[in-house]
């Protein structure tokens, strides 16, 4: 069955960094798009960063360009998020998310990010 | 970029039919599909409809998607409304790399 696992969430300073990981299993996880959504705490849903299904492509929210960086190691079945400059409005659960077509059809079930002094 | 906006909270009784609205602020609703997502408190998000009106194996067919274009709008509606529909439901849709989510709509079943 299919499976995502993040991690690498917690507490952080502001301006400090962290690097999330999204494990990946139960499908062929080279040939899928992926996404990663944040949600803060009693807030909605935010899409933040989409990567191709090789890596040759990645797209970004206004809101995280420049600060944060997507990547996928398909050998290793795994998705990266590099948190970089963190702000207090990053504080949030991340979620890795597979796409296909245009369709969430997959979750992982979310890491905490803290930022905080 | 394109805002999608959700009503805030919407209630009803159990056993009826209540309709969640997705008006899309620029471009094309029909332009790209829209999703449904359900979320219950402490889970990560489920899809309850995709592709506008398709529903994933597992959900029941009380829940259904429909566009109208005249509104700009997306609808998801679930009748025979039962307690365990309680939950904040999410549409979505994107556009030119951007994917965005709606604000939200927590559905109150009492």
């Amino acid at each position: 069955q299919v499976q995502l696992v993040e991690s690498g969430g917690g507490v952080v300073q502001p301006g400090r960094s962290l690097r999330l990981s999204c494990a990946a299993s139960g499908f062929t996880f080279s040939t899928h798009y992926m996404h990663w959504v944040r949600q803060a705490p009693g807030k909605g849903l935010e899409w933040v960063a989409t990567i191709w299904y090789d890596g040759s492509n990645q797209y970004y929210a206004d809101s995280v360009r420049g600060r944060f960086t997507v990547s996928r190691d398909n050998s290793k079945n795994t998705l990266y998020l590099q948190l970089n400059s963190l702000r207090a409005e990053d504080t949030a659960v991340y979620y890795c998310a597979r796409v296909t077509y245009s369709n969430y059809d997959y979750w992982g079930q979310g890491t905490l990010v803290t930022v905080s002094s | 970029n394109f805002l999608l906006t959700q009503p805030h909270s919407v209630s009803e009784s159990p056993g009826k039919t209540v309709t969640i609205s997705c008006t899309r602020s620029s471009g094309s609703i029909a332009g790209n599909y829209v999703q449904w997502y359900q979320q219950r408190p402490g889970s990560a998000p489920t899809t309850v409809i995709y592709e506008d009106n398709q529903r994933p194996s597992g959900v029941p067919d009380r829940f259904s998607g429909s566009i109208d274009s005249s509104s700009n709008s997306a609808s998801l509606t679930i009748s025979g409304l039962k307690t365990e529909d309680e939950a904040d439901y999410y549409c979505q849709s994107y556009d030119n790399n951007k994917w965005v989510f709606g604000g939200g709509t927590k559905l109150t079943v009492l």
